[in-house]
């Protein structure tokens, strides 16, 4: 167990609709991070925040978005969905806000399926 | 950006023998190198890191070494076993004020062939 906790572990819905994802960081860590995982492929890193405020941003699409909240728990965003937004999405979290030398610990991810 | 690149994409290894992944790095600066282990349909696990500091770390049958004048650093598994297969990524991180963005390999599916 990482104590990172990631909900709903599934969720099946349509093209066209919004889905909220949502992430509680292991305790005491302030840096939560999302990656989309597509079948068989790497971890592309999406979205940054750090206290409440977004760091870095990546490869994330615009239908997409994200917040933290002064809880630190952070939840994801996804509209208009697309048949290849189908993947995993995972949350990771760490103390770390920007010495940039610690490690990330993933949740153990939301399987998203657009039918 | 930074631009890591990991090989082989596919090992293959019978059991008892060893594995070695290698992966470069472009930035100067980056400063962390984790190297994370994940199996089919879960999340990855952190299985050892090295900092910029410390040119080689081990831990049982896992080390990872790290060459910094040519950007380069290595997993090796010694006394491979079964439960050894799985996706290994290599990322590496800088610091800077916009956070310790990862920055991932594409990964090696290691199989170890009992």
């Amino acid at each position: 167990d990482s104590g990172v906790t990631q909900t709903p572990k599934h969720l099946i819905t349509a093209t066209g609709q919004r889905v909220t994802l949502r992430c509680s960081p292991r305790s005491g860590d302030l840096s939560v991070y999302w990656y989309q995982q597509s079948l068989d492929q790497g971890l592309q890193f999406l979205i940054h925040y750090y206290n409440g405020e977004e760091r870095a941003k990546g490869n994330i699409l615009e239908r997409f978005s994200a917040q933290q909240f002064p809880d630190l728990h952070s939840e994801l965003n996804l509209s208009s969905l697309e048949l290849g937004d189908s993947a995993l999405y995972f949350c990771a979290s760490s103390v770390d806000g920007g010495s940039g030398n610690q490690p990330q610990h993933f949740g153990d991810g939301t399987r998203l399926s657009i039918l | 950006g930074e631009n890591v690149e990991q090989h082989p994409s596919t090992l293959s290894v019978q059991e008892g023998d060893s594995a070695v992944i290698k992966c470069t790095y472009s930035d100067s600066a980056s400063n962390y190198f984790p190297w994370y282990k994940q199996e089919l349909g879960k999340r990855p696990q952190l299985i050892i890191d090295i900092r910029s500091n410390v040119g080689e770390k081990k831990d049982q049958r896992i080390a990872v070494t790290l060459n910094k004048t040519a950007k380069h650093f290595s997993l090796h598994i010694t006394e491979t076993q079964p439960e050894d297969s799985a996706v290994y990524f290599c990322a590496a991180t800088s610091p800077g004020n916009t956070g310790n963005q990862f920055y991932f390999g594409t990964g090696t599916s290691l199989t170890v062939i009992p």
